[in-house]
């Protein structure tokens, strides 16, 4: 079964560091793009940082550029976000994200996301 | 990276046919053909119902439809059943980045 597991949500405190991971199973990891994608409690999804498949390429929203990192290590079959200078606002589910091959935003494959609250 | 502009709400009854519009520019939207819809039950992750504008993932039912015209792509569900009530996004891809929909909340009357 292809799948996607988050992990390292978890509460943190303004200006706090936290390191996300997505572990992925079923697939050939590195043959796929990858993305985060965050919801704040009652809200709609907000798209904010993207890799390719090599992980050459990355791309950030300008509400996290500069504070967040995106890696992967394919032999490890893992999606990692680096969060850095946490604000309230960055309060939400966190999701990771497969784009399906061939195409440029089909996300076909979602973990289940993990909370990630920030508050002193 | 502004959000794609959808109705907050649609509803509809059993078996009837709604149709939810996502309005972008001509540099989302009305410039690529990778526009997909997502499906989201409440606490659950999204999934994936339409990509590329009017392609359906292996899955899916054909109740579901895409299309595109100008700066402004659609999502009709035909057929309407209650298990259909959720919200749904619309994402496109613009310049080297992405952008979703603010959502639509779909009732079934």
């Amino acid at each position: 079964e292809m799948q996607l597991v988050e992990s390292g949500g978890g509460l943190v405190q303004p200006g706090g560091s936290l390191r996300l991971s997505c572990a992925a199973s079923g697939f050939t990891f590195s043959s796929h793009g990858m993305h985060w994608v965050r919801q704040a409690p009652g809200k709609g999804l907000e798209d904010i940082s993207g890799i390719t498949s090599n992980g050459v390429i990355t791309f950030y929203a300008n509400s996290v550029k500069g504070r967040f990192t995106i890696s992967r290590d394919n032999s490890k079959n893992t999606l990692y976000l680096q969060m850095g200078s946490l604000r309230a606002e960055d309060l939400a589910v966190y999701y990771c994200a497969r784009v399906l091959r061939g195409t440029k935003n089909a996300f076909d494959i979602w973990g289940q996301g993990t909370m990630v609250t920030v508050s002193s | 990276q502004s959000a794609l502009t959808q109705p907050a709400s649609v509803s509809g009854s059993p078996g009837q046919s709604i149709t939810i519009s996502c309005t972008g520019t001509n540099s989302d939207v009305g410039d690529y053909n990778s526009v997909s819809w997502y499906q989201q039950h409440p606490g659950k992750a999204p999934k994936l119902m339409i990509y590329d504008v009017s392609n359906r993932p292996s899955g899916v039912s054909s109740r579901f439809s895409g299309s595109k015209s100008g700066n402004s792509a659609s999502l009709t569900i035909s057929g309407l059943q209650a298990e259909d009530e959720a919200d749904y996004y619309c994402n496109s891809y613009t310049t080297n980045f992405w952008v979703f929909g603010g959502g639509t909340k779909l009732t079934v009357l």
